[in-house]
């Protein structure tokens, strides 16, 4: 069964060090989610992809965290520089078609960040 | 985004139905009810959606009030794989968003 893929699975950095994570969607899903998870509650959506356009990145704290999907495929999660407060999960989600009532999302693992 | 209440914690016995409840009084016409659960250092999973009829599948069934106020999500049969938070959410026809509350986490007791 076709599964997301992320890396690394967990990072530890320092204060005011940079950080990024990476996403490989399901083959064919045109659609991308970046979720953050802090412990504790449901995971909130960061930014979401249409192929390689950003569809929404309301909830993205631009000054310090960028996102990009290149050739419409994996994409990249980048924070800096990271403060305490980024600690928690990060959670890449995928889907076939996007705005439909059935859509269903598959998410990946996670990335675990611990910023010290 | 129209908001659901459940409640924090539920808990089950092995092999024993599980009903999980979810109140979402403010929900508009066009708003599909989802269910999605995440199981302990994973990320969360689909379970099942409706609109108006009760719907089944392998993992679970809904069961959604004549009024759609309120919705059930039922485990027929619990297992020690079903402990996991199970999240309800309310998803516009036209919109991608989930917008995730607290959930419930579920125990299941051997």
């Amino acid at each position: 069964e076709a599964e997301v893929a992320q890396s690394p699975r967990y990072k530890i950095t320092e204060k005011s060090q940079a950080v990024a994570f990476w996403c490989d969607p399901i083959s064919g899903h045109a659609t991308l989610y970046w979720y953050r998870q802090i412990l504790g509650q449901g995971p909130e959506l960061l930014v979401q992809f249409q192929d390689e356009s950003v569809v929404d990145d309301s909830q993205l704290p631009k000054d310090r965290f960028s996102a990009e999907r290149l050739k419409g495929v994996d994409s990249t999660l980048k924070i800096q520089p990271a403060e305490l407060g980024d600690s928690a999960m990060y959670l890449c989600a995928s889907s076939l078609v996007a705005g439909t009532y059935g859509e269903t999302q598959y998410f990946g693992p996670g990335t675990r960040l611990l910023v010290l | 985004d129209a908001k659901t209440t459940q409640p924090n914690s539920m808990e089950s016995n092995e092999e024993e139905p599980v009903h999980l409840p979810c109140n979402h009084s403010t929900i508009s016409g066009t708003d599909y009810i989802h269910w999605y659960r995440q199981l302990p250092s994973q990320g969360p999973e689909y379970v099942i959606h409706g609109l108006t009829s009760n719907v089944n599948n392998r993992m679970a069934s809904l069961a959604i009030a004549e009024d759609r106020k309120s919705s059930t999500l039922i485990l027929h049969r619990a297992t020690l794989r079903d402990a996991a938070v199970y999240y309800c959410i309310l998803k516009e026809t036209s919109g991608s968003r989930l917008t995730f509350g607290e959930g419930t986490q579920l125990t299941v007791n051997p």
